[in-house]
């Protein structure tokens, strides 16, 4: 069966921090992962990652791929209020479904 | 033990058919969501509900329907489908007023040819 592990189940940290989420997955017939922000409708979508080593970055977020290794990290640095949110991973199977982590929940405290 | 359940797992019907994808969630959860991914990855959300409550996304064709017979359930039915209306739909649920993490079914890909 599918599996996709994320840690910290939660995570509370100061303005300004810097922060690192793990996604680790098992999966038949990878595709790709992805990465959600949700807050309190529907998830915002990141990025998506295919390839091993190839760091994606976005503002104060970056993500990057290790298909050996079977993880993800997703990093933000600098913190703010508005980072505070459940992020979400999912691996995308070759006929696009895809699982979902538990999540981490993330609080910036001011 | 999977939390939130859809079925099928893969839909491929022609255009002008009604179809149905059924989700069911054994976490005890009061609301249930349909979302459709797009082939951009985004996630938009469709409909949420609960026992008292229907919201509907005012951008989703009134083709589409959800219909919920029981807290656990929460069904998609579609009418006259569209070659647009090809997508993954994800159904997910949490706990009612609770603003954190839903948890989501692995998706229907639907393919209307």
């Amino acid at each position: 069966e599918d599996k996709v592990v994320q840690s910290p189940l939660s995570l509370v940290v100061h303005e300004g921090d810097t922060v690192t989420l793990n996604c680790s997955y098992e999966v038949t017939n990878f595709r790709s992962l992805l990465w959600y922000k949700q807050e309190k409708k529907a998830p915002t979508f990141l990025f998506m990652l295919t390839s091993s080593g190839i760091e994606k970055k976005s503002g104060r977020l970056s993500s990057i791929l290790d298909k050996k290794e079977l993880f993800s990290i997703l990093n933000i640095t600098a913190t703010q209020t508005g980072d505070s949110a459940v992020y979400l991973c999912a691996v995308e199977r070759s006929a696009r479904q895809l699982t979902f982590g538990s999540g981490t929940q993330l609080t910036v405290l001011p | 033990d999977t939390a939130v359940s859809q079925t099928p797992k893969y839909l491929v019907t022609q255009m002008g058919n009604d179809k149905s994808i059924k989700c069911e969630q054994n976490l005890g959860h009061d609301t249930m969501y349909w979302y459709k991914q797009d082939s951009k990855k985004f996630l938009k959300i469709m409909f949420s509900y609960n026992n008292k409550e229907l919201i509907i996304n005012e951008t989703v064709p009134n083709r589409f329907s959800p219909k919920s017979p029981d807290k656990a359930h929460l069904n998609l039915h579609i009418n006259s489908l569209e070659l647009g209306d090809s997508a993954v739909y994800f159904c997910a649920s949490n706990r009612k007023g609770a603003n954190t993490e839903a948890f989501f079914g692995q998706g229907t890909r639907l393919t209307v040819v």
